[in-house]
């Protein structure tokens, strides 16, 4: 069965960027897009962008253009995305999530809590 | 962007009772829409897609329907367990969006 399986919540202060994991298992990684989508407390959900593993190709929502930067490792399943020049704004709850070959998301992480604090 | 607007933003419900909840999208998006339910401290969880797709495992009281711009999600018969906050989301074209979400309560 599909589990996507993420790092753990980080703390992190203002300026500084943060990288988090998404570790993917019972399917073939490098066959499907790996999407990311952020959602702030008590506010709804945002599309980040997607990594093809198989290639690397990346496609990015414009917003998130020089805010978060998606990489993948074949050997090790595991999608990456990096946060950088963090602000209070960026503090939220990241999903990684896959809909194999669909823009739906039937497959979640369990989400990692990223709060930009001092 | 293609804005999704969801309606209402909140309603209570008896047990056994049907709601329905609507999703307004900024242009046609040919009925590429999915519905999630998030509990408190979950991943969504994916309940239709396609507009009206019952996804594998939902329980059949679930059921979407819509086309062009105006999208629902009715539930038959609501349960203690349907409590939560419902997404829409259009999967039409890039960047994906989602509607802001509708909580769902037992009255």
């Amino acid at each position: 069965q599909v589990q996507l399986q993420q790092s753990g919540a980080e703390l992190v202060k203002p300026g500084s960027s943060v990288k988090i994991s998404c570790k993917a298992s019972g399917y073939t990684f490098t066959s499907y897009d790996m999407h990311w989508i952020k959602q702030q407390p008590g506010n709804g959900l945002e599309w980040i962008g997607w990594i093809y593993p198989g290639n690397g190709n990346t496609k990015y929502n414009q917003k998130f253009n020089g805010k978060a930067t998606l990489t993948a490792d074949k050997s090790s399943s595991t999608a990456y995305m990096q946060l950088s020049s963090l602000t209070s704004e960026d503090s939220a709850v990241y999903f990684c999530a896959q809909g194999l070959l669909s823009d739906w998301f039937a497959y979640w992480g369990q989400g990692t809590l990223v709060t930009v604090s001092s | 962007d293609i804005q999704m607007t969801q309606s209402p933003a909140s309603l209570s419900a008896s047990l056994g009772e049907t709601v329905t909840i609507q999703c307004r999208a900024s242009e046609d998006i040919y009925s590429g829409l999915a519905w999630y339910q998030q509990k408190p401290g979950k991943s969504p969880q994916l309940l239709i897609y396609g507009a009206s797709s019952l996804q594998d495992g939902v329980p059949s009281r679930f059921s979407g329907s819509g086309s062009g711009t105006q999208y629902s999600l009715k539930i038959s018969s609501m349960q203690t367990e349907d409590e939560g906050v419902y997404f829409c989301q259009q999967g039409l074209k890039y960047p994906l969006t989602f509607g802001s979400g509708t909580k769902l309560e037992i009255k």
